[in-house]
């Protein structure tokens, strides 16, 4: 079975600097997608950002990044000029690319903000 | 265009009371999720329902059933409440089975059981 560990209860960072959040995974496909998403004191479940296991680029939606290196299996997000509205739960999915499109979550890293 | 919603928003329940979870898309998506979010931990799979007419098992199903309306509406019930089932609970849906399409979640209904 496909796990996903994110060792980072909590995290923080002053407004307007980077802050990278870690996710390990363990599957032995070989193709698949990974996703960060992002849950603010609403509860809703945004997605942040996605990634093929195929495309060796790494993806990136404005200021978030990844950092995917899949002989590692890692999988880590990249906040740059970090925002109060950044402040949230972040969660790491992963999806097998065939069959039912069932996301596997991480624990969660609780991001902080300081003005 | 509401996308996922999920009814109700709260509830409590006490041991051994049973109700059903709402949800409902109206995206014309084919699959449809239940996740349960606990405390400290990410989202887990109840149940899924790849597409109108089939339903199956998740990662946490005991407890659980659901049961697949049409292709809009997605419900979960409790037929015997516990404690241990105390959680946020999440409906989502996507476009197609077998490809990459986004899941779109739910806001999410807080259950209490006492």
């Amino acid at each position: 079975a496909q796990t996903v560990t994110q060792s980072q209860p909590e995290m923080s960072v002053q407004e307007a600097e980077t802050v990278t959040l870690s996710c390990t995974y363990d599957t032995s496909e070989s193709d698949y997608y990974l996703f960060w998403y992002k849950q603010p004191p609403s509860r809703q479940m945004i997605l942040v950002i996605r990634q093929e296991a195929y495309k060796q680029q790494n993806a990136t939606e404005n200021r978030f990044s990844v950092n995917f290196q899949k002989a590692a299996k890692s999988f880590s997000l990249k906040i740059s000029d970090s925002q109060l509205g950044d402040a949230a739960m972040y969660f790491c999915a992963y999806r097998r690319t065939k069959g039912a499109q069932k996301l596997v979550f991480g624990q969660g890293t609780r991001l902080t903000i300081n003005p | 265009n509401a996308g996922v919603t999920q009814t109700p928003k709260f509830q409590v329940l006490k041991t051994g009371q049973s109700m059903t979870l709402q949800c409902a898309q109206d995206m014309n998506h084919n699959s449809m999720y239940w996740y349960r979010q606990d405390p400290g931990m990410g989202l887990r799979l109840i149940y899924y329902s790849a597409s109108e007419g089939t339903t199956d098992k998740g990662e946490v199903p005991n407890g659980y059933n659901v049961s697949r309306l049409n292709k809009r509406e997605f419900s979960l019930r409790l037929e015997s409440a516990a404690p241990s089932q105390t959680s946020v609970y999440f409906c989502a849906s996507s476009e197609n089975y077998g490809s990459y399409n986004e899941q779109f979640f739910g806001p999410g209904t807080r259950l209490t059981v006492l």
